[in-house]
């Protein structure tokens, strides 16, 4: 069975800092891999997801994602975080097209002036 | 707008009362989901529905119950509410095939059992 784990729970980054926020999974075959993201009080927004081809994904907001087969992981990047960036960020992963996906604990994310 | 509606958006229940969350999509997916979500605990699976009048226990169904009712609308219901289930609870659907592959989410029912 499949298994997202997010090890940071808590990241603070400065104003116009680089982000990285680690994502490793467990799956046999290669998985469809999705970053969600959720302001406070509010609902989940996709940012990405990777299901095929390039290994290094575009999403919205600025943000990006590479896969690595060899490390089985997924971190999403941005290069300069903003304060509005300021939600939690969780990992999701799925075995085949049409069911469940199976979500990290998520990784909060704090931006400090 | 396109997307999954979910009612209603707080509620405050009294031990042992029951109440229906409502979820609809108007994306015409097949696959709908009931969620609970809890601080440190991410996202965790209550029940979901592959397909118009099949149901699935996920991994916290006790307590729980839910109705596909028609191709749209998913309800989950709770017939002696617990404080244990005080949450927050996302409805979700599924595009079909793997381009569309993702959940929509709705907004969530922030439900607190006293």
């Amino acid at each position: 069975a499949q298994s997202v784990t997010q090890p940071d729970i808590h990241i603070t980054v400065s104003e116009g800092a680089s982000l990285e926020l680690r994502c490793n999974y467990s799956y046999g075959a290669t998985p469809y891999l999705f970053w969600y993201v959720q302001s406070p009080g509010q609902g989940l927004q996709l940012l990405l997801k990777y299901f095929s081809g390039d290994t290094l994904v575009q999403g919205i907001k600025g943000f990006e994602a590479e896969f690595k087969r060899s490390q089985s992981s997924f971190n999403l990047r941005k290069p300069s975080v903003h304060w509005s960036d300021a939600a939690e960020y969780f990992c999701a992963v799925g075995a085949e097209a049409g069911t469940a996906l199976i979500f990290g604990k998520g990784t909060t994310l704090s931006v400090s002036s | 707008n396109a997307g999954v509606t979910q009612t209603p958006k707080f509620q405050v229940l009294k031990t042992g009362q029951s109440m229906t969350l409502q979820c609809a999509q108007d994306m015409n997916h097949n696959s709908m989901y009931w969620y609970r979500q809890d601080p440190g605990m991410g996202l965790r699976l209550i029940y979901y529905s592959a397909s118009e009048g099949t149901t699935d226990k996920g991994e916290v169904p006790n307590g729980y119950n839910v109705s596909r009712l028609n191709k749209r609308e998913f309800s989950l219901r709770l017939e002696s509410a617990a404080p244990s289930q005080t949450s927050v609870y996302f409805c979700a659907s599924i595009g079909q095939g793997a381009r569309n592959y993702g959940y929509t989410f709705g907004s969530g029912t922030r439900l607190t059992i006293v």
